[in-house]
């Protein structure tokens, strides 16, 4: 079974810093990799998706992750990141070859500080 | 998230008492999802619908039950509510039983059992 790290419970930065957010993943087979975005008090959103091609793959608002199969990472990062981009951050893992569940880390909480 | 619909949006229940959380989706999509999200848990999947009429169990499905009557709506249901299931309840849904397919999510009902 296919499971996922996310190796910082919480990431305080100041604003205009860089920022990255860490995922490592664990799995026999290939898979999908996505990273979710939870505003306070809402849903969450699909920031990117990383489905096979080019390692570098970019979303929205700036960020960007990169897959990393020998190291089975795939890294968020942000260059610079605003008050906005305060929220909760999760990474999912899906199986390739056929699977309609979808297996989360326990979230990065980063926090954007003035 | 105009797509996914949960109702209601909080609800404070007593232990021993019943209700119903309803998803409702306007996305036309196969599959649909509860989980539930706790305090440095991630998201966890309780039970899932791969189409009218069927569901399935997930990650913690005990305390819990579903129903998929009709396609657009998926029902979960606490018979006896118990204090361990005060948490953020998200319902999802996806379009294809492929891994490449994202989920989309609901904004949540937040359920607190005294």
């Amino acid at each position: 079974a296919q499971s996922v790290t996310q190796l910082d419970s919480q990431v305080p930065v100041f604003e205009e810093a860089p920022v990255e957010l860490r995922c490592n993943y664990s799995s026999s087979v290939s898979v999908y990799l996505f990273w979710y975005v939870q505003y306070p008090n809402q849903g969450l959103q699909l920031l990117l998706k990383y489905l096979s091609g080019s390692t570098l793959v970019k979303g929205i608002n700036g960020f960007e992750a990169e897959f990393n199969k020998s190291q089975t990472s795939f890294h968020l990062r942000k260059p610079s990141v605003h008050i906005s981009d305060t929220a909760e951050y999760f990474c999912a893992v899906s199986l390739q070859g056929g699977s309609e569940k979808l297996v989360f880390g326990k979230g990065t909480k980063l926090t954007v500080n003035p | 998230n105009a797509g996914v619909t949960q109702t209601p949006k909080f609800r404070v229940l007593k232990t021993g008492q019943s209700m119903t959380l309803l998803c409702a989706q306007d996305m036309n999509h196969e599959y649909m999802y509860w989980y539930r999200q706790d305090p440095g848990m991630g998201l966890r999947l309780i039970h899932y619908s791969v189409g009218e009429g069927t569901t399935a169990k997930g990650e913690v499905p005990d305390g819990y039950n579903v129903s998929r009557l009709k396609k657009q709506n998926f029902l979960l249901g606490l018979e006896s509510a118990a204090p361990s299931q005060t948490s953020v309840y998200f319902c999802a849904t996806g379009r294809l039983p492929r891994g490449d397919q994202p989920q989309h999510f609901g904004d949540g009902t937040r359920l607190s059992i005294l």
